[in-house]
Order: C-alpha cells, then structure tokens, then sequence
C-alpha cells in the first residue's frame, strides 16, 4: 500500500499571501496524483488531477506540481473561500487508492 | 449535471448490518467505476470498496474485506453497500464518488455525493 504523507498538517496564512502544501508518497506513483478541497460539512471537491491539471471550473490560482514521489500544490494569492482542509490521493497503485491525511489551511 | 445521492446510514448495534445506496443521476454506472469513501468524525478520508464501470469487477480495503459487499443496480443506476458485522471503527460519513474517467478503472474521483453517516454504538 502506498503511504500519503502531507505537510505541513497546519499552515496559517493571511488572505492574498501565496500557499504552499507538500505531498509525499511512499514509492513513485508517477502523475497519477490528485489535490481535494474539503470545507466544513460538505464533500471533498476534486481541485487538481494528474499532477497538474486543474478539474473543471477551478481558478487559475490553484497550481499542482511534481512528479514520482514529491508534489505540491500552490494557491495564489489566497482567498477567504480558499481556506479549507486539503487533501492528496495517489491512483496509480490500487486497489487500495490512498489519501493523505490532509492539511488544514487556516486564515493567520 | 452529475448528482450523487446517498442514503441508507444511521445508528446500528456493534456486529450488526447496514445497506447503503447512492442513487446516480447524469452518469451511467455502466461506463464509470465509481466508489465508497468513507471519514470518521474528524478524521481523513479512506477509500473502502469500489466497483468497475465495464466489468462489474470489486475492490475492496482490507480492513472491509469478508465483511462490507458493493453492488450496483445497472436497471436503477443505484450503488449499493452492504456493510456485516459493524465495529465501533466503521462510523463514518460514506461517501460515493465516481471516476473521473470512464471505459476503466484507476483515476482521480470528479464527483461525490453530499455523503450519509453511520454510527456504531451499543
């Protein structure tokens, strides 16, 4: 089973500041990575698939990048509706799809 | 518009069972795979079973493995998780989510129903 590990598990920031949120995988799951949004109460929305290609109807301020073991995913200048728990997930290796256990981006 | 809709959760005797369903609208469970996701109060998310869009072909989490069976209702569009022998660890929020690609399985999750919660507890 490929292990996500995400860092850091808390990053507080200002609205319009840059965000900048790790994924690491235990063994190389070459682009086969996908970035969540979660906000309080609601179901995960797919923001970022195959490294680095935003999903459908997603702002230009959500970058992914990366490959094999390391990826990141930057916000640009944060927006208060940014502000939520982040999560990764790897598909190359499955069945069992993994997730990290996600970063809570809070406003500093 | 896709639309995920899922039901069936609620309070239930540790060792006891549950069904859960999601009902599809805008997709066709016969080209895509979709899943069950499940996240316990507070907690990340964890993949538990899927089913293959073309084939019908299961996957499962080992720690649901011999106790929780997915299905699906081609006729309905309706997926279906039949959960056995419930422990304390299974309450969660179930979540159903479909591939983003069809034709295969093996891709990111583009949709997600609202999700529906299932407590273990004597």
């Amino acid at each position: 089973e490929i292990v996500m590990t995400q860092s850091p598990v808390t990053l507080s920031l200002s609205p319009g500041e840059r965000a900048t949120l790790s994924c690491r995988a235990s063994q190389s799951v070459s682009n086969n990575l996908a970035w969540y949004q979660q906000k309080p109460g609601q179901a995960p929305r797919l923001l970022v698939y195959g490294t680095s290609t935003r999903a459908t109807g997603i702002p230009a301020r959500f970058s992914g990048s990366g490959s094999g073991t390391e990826f990141t995913l930057t916000i640009d200048s944060l927006q208060s509706e940014d502000f939520a728990v982040y999560y990764c997930q790897q598909y190359n290796h499955w069945p069992p799809y993994t997730f990290g256990q996600g970063t809570n981006l809070e406003i500093k | 518009e896709v639309q995920l809709v899922e039901s069936g959760g609620g309070l239930v005797q540790p060792g006891g069972s549950l069904r859960l369903s999601c009902a599809a609208s805008g997709v066709t469970f016969n080209i895509y795979s979709v899943s069950w996701v499940r996240q316990a109060p507070g907690k990340g998310l964890e993949w538990v079973s899927g089913i293959g869009g073309t084939d019908g072909t299961t996957y499962y989490a080992d720690s649901v493995k011999g106790r929780f069976t997915i299905s699906r209702d081609k006729s309905t569009n309706r997926l279906y998780l039949q959960m056995n022998s419930l422990r304390a660890e299974d309450s969660a929020v179930y979540y159903c989510a479909k591939e983003r690609v069809g034709y295969s399985t093996g891709w990111s999750f583009d949709y997600w129903g609202q999700g529906t919660l299932v407590t273990v507890s004597s």
